[in-house]
């Protein structure tokens, strides 16, 4: 009944560091999605994943990368950590149909200095 | 960048007033969904649209689907201390959960005992 998980919950990076952040989920679902929250900003899409094999640019894709590592795994990767980056991220994922919303994460809180 | 305004950014009530909050955008939207995030968590569905005029409860929630599907509003009644965090819209244009969400800036909603 985990939902989706989402690690680490916290870390802090320093300017060029590399770091993965891991998703799992356990609904079976086939969409999964990488966001990031700033203040006043709501909820911006990084990458997503429509299905296992695919996965395509959202609306901030700059700095990160992602692997779609099987149906219940989406990872998402900055190569080289920078300031702008300081976010909270979530990881989500989603079926198809009526009545399915997104499951989100709860979050993981990073910090480059 | 950004296609939903949801307003208002903040609101601070008295314990029992009724709140609302909506939604607009210059795209059409086939569904429409408003989450609310609790501190430290990622953003929960509270309830899901998908027809133009619809009109949806869920407990002290009230949800309607804007008939020229560029809108949607959100109404909170009797207002209790747990009803506090932010509070999302997020359109989407796919037809049964396809596609991507894009989200409003969030309403942070502070209920005063």
């Amino acid at each position: 009944n985990a939902g989706v998980t989402q690690t680490p919950k916290f870390q802090v990076l320093k300017t060029g560091q590399s770091m993965t952040l891991q998703c799992a989920q356990d609904m079976n679902h086939n969409s999964m999605y990488w966001y990031r929250q700033d203040p006043g900003m709501g909820l911006r899409l990084i990458y997503y994943s429509a299905s296992e094999g695919t996965t395509d640019k959202g609306e901030v894709p700059n700095g990160y990368n992602v692997s779609r590592l099987n149906k219940r795994e989406f990872s998402l990767r900055l190569e080289s950590a920078a300031p702008s980056q300081t976010s909270v991220y979530f990881c989500a994922s989603s079926g198809t149909g009526e009545g399915y919303g997104y499951t989100f994460g709860s979050g993981t809180r990073l910090t480059v200095v | 960048g950004q296609q939903l305004n949801q307003s208002p950014q903040s609101m601070f009530i008295q314990e029992g007033e009724d709140v609302s909050m909506n939604c607009t955008s210059s795209s059409i939207f086939n569904t429409w969904l408003w989450y609310k995030q609790d501190p430290g968590e990622g953003p929960v569905l509270l309830i899901a649209l998908y027809k133009a005029g619809e009109l949806t409860s869920n407990g002290r929630l009230t949800a309607q689907f804007g008939i020229t599907r560029k809108d949607s509003f959100l109404n909170i009644s009797a207002s209790i201390p747990s009803d506090v965090g932010i509070y999302f819209c997020a359109g989407q244009k796919g037809s049964g959960n396809t596609g991507k969400l894009i989200f409003g800036q969030g309403t942070t909603l502070q209920v005063k005992p």
